[in-house]
C-alpha cells in the first residue's frame, strides 16, 4: 500500500506567516508522529498522537507550533509567526501502535525555509 | 532523560572495508535500539533493531548487537559497498523514539 505522504515536498515562506504541513500516514496505523530535522542536527521529536488519547506535545519547542490530527488520519503541524530558526524539514512518521518494537515509517518531509 | 550518542562523521571509506559506527546510549529501564537509515533524496527507513539485551539485529549485511553492559548499539559491516553512502541514524525507544545526531558515510569505489 501507499507510504507516508506529506505535503508540501517544500515550503518557502516570510518571517512573520504562518504554515501548515499536512501528513497522511499509512491507513491502519494508530500512531502519528513529528520531527523536525534541523541542517548538521539529528531529529527532534514535536509531537506525538496515539488514537483517540491526548497527544504528547512535549517536544513542541514555542506556542507558535500546534498540531492537530482529525478523524484519527491526516494530520497538521501549524506554524504561527514563523522565525527564521524554524527553517527545517519537518518529518511525519506512524506506526501501527505505540510499542517497543513496530517500526515507524517515515515520510519524504517538508523542507520548510523562512526567508 | 533519554539520550543517544554516535559518532560523528563524515566516514570516508573505501569500497570492501570494514565499517563501525558507534553508538551509545543512556535510559531508563530497558529500551529498544534502532538504526535507521536515509539514503541521498529518501526518506528514513529502518535498518535493524534490537529489542532486549545479547540480541543481535541484521540486515542487508549490516549488524547491531544490544549490548547492555556497556550501553552499546555499534552498527558493523564486514565489506561496505557504494551504494552503502547514505546518512545512519541510532535510535532508542523508550517512550518515545530518540535519536542520535546521525552519521554519514561516504563509500568511495
Amino acid at each position: 500500500g501507499a507510504g507516508v505522504s506529506q505535503s508540501p515536498s517544500n515550503k518557502v515562506t516570510e518571517k512573520g506567516k504562518d504554515v501548515e504541513l499536512r501528513c497522511d500516514p499509512i491507513s491502519g496505523h494508530t500512531a502519528l508522529y513529528w520531527y523536525r530535522q534541523s541542517l548538521g542536527q539529528g531529529l527532534e521529536f514535536l509531537i506525538y498522537f496515539q488514537g483517540n488519547s491526548a497527544p504528547d506535545k512535549s517536544g513542541l519547542p514555542s506556542d507558535r507550533f500546534s498540531a492537530e490530527r482529525t478523524g484519527g488520519s491526516v494530520s497538521t503541524l501549524t506554524i504561527q509567526r514563523t522565525q527564521q530558526e524554524d527553517s527545517a524539514v519537518y518529518l511525519c512518521a506512524s506506526s501501527l501502535a505505540d510499542s517497543r518494537s513496530d517500526e515507524q515509517f517515515f515520510g519524504p518531509g517538508t523542507r520548510l525555509t523562512v526567508l | 532523560g533519554n539520550s543517544v550518542t554516535q559518532m560523528e562523521g563524515p566516514v570516508t571509506l573505501s569500497e570492501e572495508a570494514f565499517l563501525t559506527i558507534n553508538c551509545t546510549y543512556t535510559a531508563t529501564g530497558y529500551p529498544s535500539l534502532f538504526w535507521y537509515v536515509q539514503y541521498p533524496g529518501e526518506g528514513l527507513q529502518l535498518l535493524l533493531k534490537a529489542t532486549k539485551a545479547d540480541d543481535k539485529g541484521s540486515n542487508k549485511g549490516f549488524e547491531a548487537t544490544y549490548r547492555k553492559e556497556t550501553t552499546s548499539f555499534h552498527l558493523e559491516k564486514g565489506s561496505v559497498q557504494v551504494s552503502d553512502s547514505a546518512v545512519y541514524f541510532c535510535a532508542l525507544y523508550g517512550n518515545k523514539l530518540v535519536f542520535g545526531a546521525g552519521t554519514i558515510l561516504r563509500v568511495k569505489s
